[in-house]
């Protein structure tokens, strides 16, 4: 296990497209995180699932975006109608299910411009 | 309202000086606080949490809950050190972030 990946690296559309990407979590971990990074800031929550149960979604999570973890492994962040606002990094990480280990591994993002 | 405020967006210092990263925090439970950093072209990786009190590459970080601070400190700078570092809290489900601080070693 290589830790946490996400595919695509990098995403460039067209405004009004729909783009989906991809998270492995490594593979014992039940929790799983997506969040967004722009330029100078640190990221921000977007959602959370507990195995295959989306529990938490942020308000800043429009209703063009949907996650799913269909199985409790792998997830998709699907953002339908790519506005040029969208344009940043999507950071998924991973938890395990201890309670103590609570550190959240990252993986290398997936970068998005819309043109 | 839970934050993380991070005061300084650059800090430059010289190698061999010493190193503080200021963090400050609005939580009104028992916070839960972490460090990450980012070293060019890598993914972000923990550096320290405060639970386990323990010392990382050099680095300490103190939490202060009269001063609601979690001050990130070393006290010998290394040029390895150059990477961008966040101050984190952990709220039940999520992880709430400052801005980052840019940190430069200087030769």
């Amino acid at each position: 296990d290589t830790g946490v990946s996400q595919d695509p690296r990098h995403k460039i559309t067209k405004r009004g497209q729909n783009v989906t990407f991809r998270c492995d979590p490594i593979s014992e971990h039940n929790r799983l995180y997506w969040y967004r990074q722009t330029l100078g800031q640190g990221p921000e929550f977007l959602t959370y699932f507990q195995n295959e149960a989306q529990l938490e979604k942020s308000r800043l999570l429009s209703d063009r975006f949907s996650a799913e973890r269909p199985k409790g492994s792998f997830s998709t962040l699907e953002i339908q109608r790519t506005e040029q606002g969208d344009s940043a990094m999507y950071l998924c990480a991973s938890r395990s299910r201890d309670f103590y280990y609570n550190e959240q591994f990252f993986g290398p993002g997936t970068r998005l411009t819309v043109l | 309202a839970q934050r993380v405020t991070q005061p300084e967006k650059l800090l430059s210092v010289f190698k061999g000086a010493p190193v503080e990263l200021k963090c400050n925090y609005s939580y009104s439970g028992s916070p839960e606080l972490f460090w990450y950093v980012q070293y060019s072209r890598q993914r972000l990786q923990l550096l320290l949490r405060h639970i386990s009190r323990e010392s990382i590459k050099g680095f300490t970080a103190d939490l202060n809950k009269g001063e609601t601070s979690f001050h990130l400190k070393k006290p010998f700078a290394q040029e390895e050190d150059s990477a961008m570092y966040y101050c984190a809290l952990d709220s039940n489900y999520q992880l709430i972030w400052g801005a980052g601080t840019k940190l430069i070693i200087k030769p």
